[in-house]
């Protein structure tokens, strides 16, 4: 089965730039979304189709995929962003995430 | 703005069947090209997806549950339903109902609404 690997975890400190990135076979060559979901509450859209944003969610969140790997970019990165971070694409008609990338802004 | 609300008894007991269903307000359920899933997390674990159905009641299941889910819908009240069979611990987690966009020919999916998750227990 197909499987999206991701890091337990990135620190970045506020104002700067974190990158998440998520990682499977020939991944690039599918459509990435990401989520973000903080304690407590449900998941939120921030990125689909490689590098767009939904309405409402800020433009310091852009997304990007190529080769294996798809990267989760937050520029200028704010304390509200802490969270969850999951990637998600699809295969043979199912949905795979990633295990989860927990940020934190220290 | 589309909302969705799930429903279900908190605590199954082992071997039992689970269910919930997912209310849809807001917007209708038998939209063309939505499709409608079911997702969980066990707590403090990752997402996996659980199954998907569209109003023409055409269905998809995650291969590793697969011959334990039944997904169906009704259109008349908006909803749509889950039922999971001979259930064990292991399946404990909190279930979320989701609006899912997917675009077959492409393979792009995302989920743009989801409910707010229920907790289901599995214990004797």
């Amino acid at each position: 089965s197909y499987e999206l690997t991701q890091p337990p975890s990135v620190s970045v400190s506020p104002g700067q730039t974190a990158s998440i990135p998520c990682s499977g076979d020939s991944l690039g060559d599918k459509y990435a979304s990401w989520y973000q979901q903080k304690p407590g509450q449900s998941p939120v859209l921030v990125i689909y189709q490689d590098n767009k944003r939904p309405s409402g969610i800020p433009e310091r969140f852009s997304g990007s995929n190529s080769g294996n790997t798809a990267t989760l970019t937050i520029s200028g990165t704010q304390a509200m962003d802490e969270a969850d971070y999951y990637c998600q694409a699809w295969d043979s008609s199912t949905v795979v995430f990633g295990g989860g990338t927990k940020l934190t802004v220290l | 703005q589309v909302q969705l609300q799930e429903s279900g008894p908190g605590l199954v007991k082992p071997s039992q069947t689970l269910s919930l269903t997912c209310t849809v307000s807001g917007g209708s359920i038998s939209s063309d090209i939505h499709y409608w899933s079911w997702i969980r997390q066990p707590a403090g674990k990752g997402l996996e997806w659980i199954g998907r159905i569209h109003s023409s009641g055409s269905t998809s299941n995650s291969p590793s549950l697969k011959s334990r889910v039944t997904i169906s819908v009704d259109t008349s009240k908006n909803q749509f339903s889950l039922k999971l069979s001979s259930v064990t611990a292991a399946d404990t987690a909190v279930y979320y109902c989701a609006r899912e966009e997917y675009h077959i020919l492409t393979g792009l999916i995302l989920h743009d609404y989801w409910g707010q998750g229920t907790l289901v227990t599995v214990s004797s």
